[in-house]
């Protein structure tokens, strides 16, 4: 079975600029997340989706962060513009309903 | 925002040694408790899901303890091994299916 897959690995940009990563699921799997690992801190949530729906995303900064899960497959995190504060690890993970998690290997962003 | 506790942050041990952990979490809204793996630039790897008071669950030298009343769990490794080397993270999950998860603690096994 394929796990999760995420794209890129790794992306350095300019404070200011946009950034957008991907993420495909298990395929099967209705429930996506996205996370944001901050060196020496654990993953926090950014947003949950259930097929293409938004469950959660209280603690997303709409007003730079936006993601979207077209179809209720595959699903972009844009971030727009970028701060330094952004610099992190970016967790993609899927799960059937509501059950274990299966994660991606992870993008990890630098801001400069 | 509810607070997921790991300790110790960090530790070295060297082969062979056994080692544990501690996460806590509160113990009201309990729905589930998961323990992950995560080596270095691969993605985390679920080890256990718990959901009982008093579950115990085994995967090879790998053990883990539930206590829902109190709020923590116990993870265990038995005689560590080099490729134990990780970071494991535990995940609180609410009964409104949100995920908390704590800090992590980094294992080093000096081989």
């Amino acid at each position: 079975e394929a796990g999760v897959a995420q794209s890129p690995r790794y992306k350095i940009i300019e404070k200011r600029q946009s950034v957008a990563f991907w993420c495909n699921p298990i395929s099967g799997h209705a429930t996506l997340y996205w996370y944001q690992q901050i060196l020496g801190q654990g993953p926090k949530l950014l947003i949950q989706f259930q097929n293409n729906g938004v469950v959660d995303d209280s603690q997303l900064p709409k007003d730079r962060f936006s993601a979207e899960r077209l179809k209720g497959v595959d699903s972009t995190l844009k971030i727009q513009p970028a701060k330094l504060e952004d610099s992190a690890v970016y967790l993609c993970a899927s799960s059937l309903v509501h059950n274990e998690q299966f994660f991606g290997p992870g993008t990890r962003l630098t801001v400069l | 925002i509810l607070n997921v506790e790991q300790s110790p942050q960090s530790l070295h041990v060297q082969e062979g040694d056994s080692t544990n952990f501690t996460c806590s979490f509160p113990s009201s809204n309990f729905y589930a408790l998961h323990w992950y793996r995560w080596e270095t630039a691969k993605s985390p790897e679920a080890l256990f899901v718990m959901t009982l008071n008093g579950d115990e669950k085994k995967k090879g030298r790998i053990s883990a303890t539930l206590n829902t009343k109190e709020g923590y769990s116990y993870l265990y490794i038995k005689g560590s091994q080099p490729e134990d080397s990780a970071t494991y993270l535990c995940a609180f999950k609410d009964t409104g299916n949100q995920f908390y998860f704590g800090t992590g603690t980094s294992l080093t096994v000096i081989p």
